[in-house]
């Protein structure tokens, strides 16, 4: 089975350039999560949804930072303008429903110069 | 207010050696218990899970968590360290109602010596 995918994997930009992170959860999953991982803060909650409605954005550090899940399927997280501290890994996960262990995609590593 | 506490930043056991990494947490109710395991450059992968039942959990890699409700814990084990096992280790709580939010421990980084 397919697992979370993310993309890009990586992604290099200049500062003030919007940036894309998609992700696709595991089919079935209800629930996807966003996740900002850096070495100074720990794994991080950014936002989260339960059957593609945001429920929890409290995460989300400012308003240059956008959440969108249109479909089951699809999700993304999109900054703009970006900034050089926004650099950092971040990941989805999915679960089938609230109470089940949540599945992680591989990440994006994201660098802004 | 919820957390998750690894008090052990960083670990090194010798290949062939156990293995217990600590997590303590702070919730008001039953929590659920995970821990999760990350290699460089890759996701979390889950290596066990509590929900209720039988304190002792096993979970895959031959590793095993026991929670203990009394000491607010829920400690990992492995009887036999192997040299893949270096990684950085995170446990994590649940809340009991239907929300799905995970709260993570800042993670122990394993290092194991051949």
């Amino acid at each position: 089975d397919a697992g979370v995918i993310q993309s890009p994997r990586h992604e290099v930009t200049e500062m003030g350039q919007e940036v894309t992170l998609r992700c696709k959860p595991i089919s079935g999953h209800n629930s996807l999560f966003w996740y900002r991982q850096t070495m100074m803060r720990g794994l991080e909650l950014l936002i989260y949804f339960n059957n593609n409605v945001p429920i929890d954005d409290s995460g989300m550090p400012e308003d240059r930072f956008s959440a969108k899940m249109p479909n089951a399927s699809f999700s993304t997280l999109k900054i703009q303008p970006s900034e050089p501290r926004d650099s950092a890994v971040y990941f989805c996960a999915s679960s089938y429903n609230s109470n089940q262990p949540q599945h992680f995609g591989d990440g994006t590593r994201l660098s802004i110069l | 207010a919820q957390s998750v506490t690894q008090p052990d930043i960083h670990i090194t056991v010798s290949e062939g050696a156990s293995l217990e990494l600590r997590c303590n947490y702070s919730y008001g109710a039953t929590p659920y218990l995970f821990w999760y395991v990350q290699s460089p450059g890759q996701g979390l992968q889950l290596l066990l899970k509590y929900f209720s039942g039988d304190t002792l959990v096993q979970g895959i890699k031959g590793f095993e968590a026991e929670f203990k409700r009394s000491q607010s814990s829920f400690n990992l084990r492995k009887p036999s360290v192997h040299w893949s096992d270096a990684a950085e280790y995170f446990c994590a709580v649940g809340p009991s109602s239907n929300t799905g939010k995970l709260i993570f421990g800042q993670g122990t980084t394993l290092q194991v010596k051949p």
